[in-house]
């Protein structure tokens, strides 16, 4: 297993575009959280998903924000008619179900998204 | 409301110097205490944990004392090294059952370490 993979790593758009990312967590993790990370920031929740429920939103993820995570599998996080300061890092991490001790969440490497 | 408050960077240091990155938190309840690193380039990786009043995780060298009394969370390392130049996250996560185990990140201290 090659942990979380995020694609793209980078994405450049114009204002008003829409753009879809995608993550692929690691096999058999059931929860699968979106972040956002802006710069000189720490990471701030964004959503997660028990399999292919989305249990929680935060207040930070606007009406043009969607994610879904259709079989259970991989995520993808849209957004449509991106502004300037949707600008910023965006982190997927998954972790295994349960309640335990080691249900730490693992991180992939982000998408950097820019918008001009 | 949960929150963590880290002390601010960047933070630098000569190599084989003590390293005390500070983070204190608010929080209802017991929750995990981690601290995350991230290197240029990479993505946030675990670098220890403790899930209980006076545990101490450790890893690297590196070492947090969870201290429910302070509500502190207090990364320390003896002797620094180059290759421990990054950015460190101090993070909270209430129980499972409540909030799905969502993290709440502290801002981050940047770490640069000189040779």
């Amino acid at each position: 297993d090659t942990g979380v993979s995020q694609d793209p790593r980078h994405k450049i758009t114009k204002r008003g575009q829409n753009v879809t990312f995608r993550c692929d967590p690691i096999s058999e993790h059931n929860r699968l959280y979106w972040y956002r990370q802006t710069l000189g920031q720490g990471p701030e929740f964004l959503t997660y998903f028990q399999n292919e429920a989305q249990l929680e939103k935060s207040r930070l993820l606007s009406d043009r924000f969607s994610a879904e995570r259709p079989k259970g599998s991989f995520s993808t996080l849209e957004i449509q008619r991106t502004e300037q300061g949707d600008s910023a890092m965006y982190l997927c991490a998954s972790s295994p179900l349960g309640q335990g001790l080691n249900t730490e969440a693992f991180f992939g490497q982000g998408t950097r998204l820019t918008v001009v | 409301g949960n929150s963590v408050t880290q002390m601010e960077g960047p933070v630098t240091l000569s190599e084989e110097a003590f390293l005390t990155i500070n983070c204190t938190y608010t929080a209802t309840g017991y929750p995990s205490l981690f601290w995350y690193v991230q290197y240029p380039g990479e993505g946030l990786q675990l670098l220890l944990k403790a899930t209980k009043a006076d545990d101490k995780g450790s890893n690297k060298g590196f070492e947090a004392t969870y201290r429910k009394e302070t509500t502190s969370f207090h990364l320390e390392k003896g002797s620094v090294q180059v290759s421990d130049s990054a950015v460190y996250f101090c993070a909270l996560r209430r129980p499972i059952y409540n909030q799905g185990g969502k993290l709440i990140f502290g801002q981050g201290t940047e770490l640069s370490v000189k040779p």
